[in-house]
């Protein structure tokens, strides 16, 4: 079936720090989504890309989609403690039903 | 703004028992959906449901497992005999066209089995 590698599986960095994280897939998603999700909540949109090549920004947040519609990564820029969560790749391709990553678990240190 | 609601936030129940998980989704919204996570894993699809029929299925989603729209409102997941395995976080999810534009995840309903 269809499956995300998203990588790294957790990271602890410093406030103020610039982040990371990435999915890669064997199969090719029309549309990938970036989720945050707070302890006991439901995960919560951040961007949606759906054009190859697509760079997309909300506030601090910036994400790609792979021209080959197999990766994408996301960055978080001056972290704040708030940021604290875990992020999830997703990927929507030919169907209703998201197909999400492991996450990434980040800690931000004051 | 908008929100799917999920009751219970928590429920308990023995091995064997039968429970119902209710939804209520965003209420212009045409497509609904079960996704679970197990503690420290990731999202899983379950089941999508649209026009009163499912449109698609994970192979999670076995013969213990069946969903209702019972009125205009409300949208549940059976699950008819719980094993320890179904402990896990169950999110209602709800959206307007079946793509990713305004598919909004409920808060969940934690499942303990005991």
């Amino acid at each position: 079936g269809q499956q995300l590698n998203q990588s790294p599986q957790s990271m602890f960095i410093q406030e103020g720090e610039d982040v990371s994280m990435n999915c890669t897939s064997s199969s090719i998603f029309n549309t990938w989504l970036w989720y945050k999700q707070d302890p006991g909540e439901g995960p919560v949109l951040l961007i949606a890309l759906y054009k190859a090549g697509e760079l997309t920004s909300n506030g601090r947040l910036t994400a790609q989609f792979g021209i080959t519609r197999k990766d994408s990564f996301l960055n978080i820029s001056a972290s704040i403690p708030s940021d604290v969560g875990i992020y999830f790749c997703a990927g929507q391709g030919g169907s209703e039903k998201l197909v999400f990553g492991k996450g990434t678990k980040l800690t931000v240190n004051p | 703004e908008p929100e799917v609601t999920q009751t219970p936030s928590h429920q308990v129940t023995q091995m064997g028992q039968e429970v119902i998980l209710r939804c209520v989704p965003i209420s212009n919204h045409l497509y609904f959906y079960w996704y679970r996570q197990i503690l420290g894993q990731k999202v899983e699809f379950l089941v999508s449901f649209y026009n009163n029929e499912i449109s698609e299925k994970s192979e999670i989603f076995d013969d213990q497992f069946s969903v209702e729209r019972p009125d205009g409102s409300n949208f549940t997941l059976k699950i008819r005999s719980t094993k320890l395995e179904d402990s896990a976080m169950y999110f209602c999810a709800s959206s307007v066209t079946g793509e990713w534009y305004g598919y909004t995840f409920g808060s969940g309903t934690r499942l303990t089995v005991v």
